[in-house]
């Protein structure tokens, strides 16, 4: 099983649209979550933090569900500028430190 | 300033060469990452040193040779390039042990030919 797994996509959708990705981990003792964002031939960036109370910033909400190993991330009102590669991240203890340990990511593409 | 930094940006060279890639952040963070990232876009941790100390080596070649002068350098050589070793690396650095965001350099894309 893979440490971090998410559908690769694409998500297809409109302007406007809603859309939710999904993300299950497999290591119990990890203790931060994150999504990125990753643009063509760009780096990683940090879209938001994701707590287990849940949070929102602005069109995006994050959810984690630790019971059932599970990160979730909510695009409300779609803009063109969301497509992109949405990367899920867990950091499980190794070592001594913590992993950043990435999914393939979820291929967004948001069209007029 | 950008916080943390790699060079080259693009290297292209042939097989059985040895190259470096260099990174530096001035974040002054405690744990710097080399990430391969292939060409199905998955990004796989190689590395992860924290205080200049080795944490972390994934089943990596042994061609691959991190060294971290100091907190904020960790360097990449790589010995006997091959054509496998075409994908793009990033660095990125975080804050103490690693349990915050992680901040990644632009990512240096290797070609061997």
């Amino acid at each position: 099983r893979k440490e971090v797994e998410q559908d690769p996509g694409p998500f297809n959708v409109p302007e406007g649209a809603t859309v939710a990705f999904n993300c299950t981990y497999s290591n119990s003792a990890s203790q931060s979550f994150f999504w990125y964002r990753q643009d063509c031939r760009k780096e990683p960036k940090l879209l938001m933090s994701v707590y287990s109370s849940g949070n929102e910033d602005g069109r995006f909400t994050a959810q984690l569900n630790r019971a059932s190993q599970y990160i979730s991330l909510l695009i409300r009102d779609s803009k063109l500028s969301d497509s992109a590669t949405y990367l899920c991240v867990v950091n499980p203890l190794s070592g001594g430190s913590y992993i950043p340990t990435f999914g393939r990511g979820t291929s967004l593409i948001v069209h007029p | 300033d950008t916080a943390v930094s790699q060079t080259p940006k693009y290297l292209v060279t042939q097989m059985g060469n040895d190259k470096s890639i260099k990174c530096e952040q001035n974040l002054g963070h405690d744990t710097m990452y080399w990430y391969k990232q292939d060409s199905k876009k998955f990004l796989k941790i190689m590395f992860s040193y924290n205080n200049k100390e080795l944490i972390i080596n994934e089943t990596v070649p042994n061609r691959f040779s991190p060294k971290s002068p100091d907190k904020a350098h960790l360097n990449l050589h790589i010995n006997s390039l091959e054509l496998g070793d075409s994908a793009v690396y990033f660095c990125a650095s975080s804050q103490g042990t690693g349990a915050s965001e992680a901040f990644f350099g632009q990512g240096t894309r290797l070609t061997v030919v």
